[in-house]
């Protein structure tokens, strides 16, 4: 089965630790993103790539770090300085780069930090 | 920055009433997308409009896109209990690289 994959589903963390979250995708798309979704807010870019070894910022980078070294594969490092860390995390890739592709997201990651 | 309002937050309707959501941008879009979300799910695509003034229709399911390509609208015919969820839209300025998700309406339906 195609898709995207990440894990784990929910993640606990002590405060002040940084915490690394899988996105997994075999679909062979070329851009990868990761959004944060708080309740009401919709969701959030935090960062995108669109080539392997090459991402942007989003919206709210601050706090966060990703790497591109595969193109299956794009982690999202949610370090200690993120102010608000406790939220769901969403992957997604699409075929190819810029608006006009439709988005597959992965299950996404319950992030919980006390 | 762009900014892509969603009207209303919350919709709760009896099954088999209409339902619809608005989606209203402060800029002129170049296209718009649009995804549902299931509770404890993940987005999935529902449709793009690129068209000005364009309708499109998936069964129950209505889309437009305003003819100033600023607003879009989804409309569902007699609700079912499987419409459930939260139903975002996603837009994009010209030559912006990057979707800006509307924040959602939930629909909730009272069987």
């Amino acid at each position: 089965d195609g898709g995207i994959t990440q894990s784990p589903k929910y993640l606990f963390r002590k405060e002040g630790q940084n915490v690394t979250l899988s996105c997994e995708q075999n679909l062979n798309h070329d851009a990868m993103y990761w959004y944060r979704q708080d309740p009401g807010q919709g969701l959030r870019l935090i960062y995108y790539s669109q080539i392997v070894n090459d991402f942007q910022k989003g919206d709210i980078a601050e706090g966060y770090s990703v790497s591109r070294e595969k193109k299956e594969s794009f982690p999202l490092t949610v370090t200690s300085a993120q102010k608000n860390p406790t939220a769901f995390y969403l992957c997604a890739s699409s075929i190819g780069t810029g608006v006009a592709y439709e988005q597959y997201f992965g299950p996404g990651t319950r992030l919980t930090v006390t | 920055g762009q900014q892509v309002m969603q009207i209303p937050q919350y919709q709760h309707v009896q099954e088999g009433e209409d339902f619809t959501t608005y989606c209203n941008s402060s800029t002129t879009l170049s296209n718009i997308q649009w995804y549902k979300q299931r509770p404890g799910g993940h987005p999935v695509f529902l449709i793009q409009l690129v068209k000005s003034g364009e309708v499109k229709k998936q069964k129950r399911l209505t889309f437009q896109f305003g003819e100033a390509k600023k607003n879009s609208s989804l409309h569902i015919t007699a609700t079912q209990t499987t419409d459930v969820g939260t139903y975002f839209c996603a837009g994009a300025n010209f030559g912006n690289e990057k979707l800006t998700f509307g924040t959602g309406t939930r629909l909730t339906i009272i069987p």
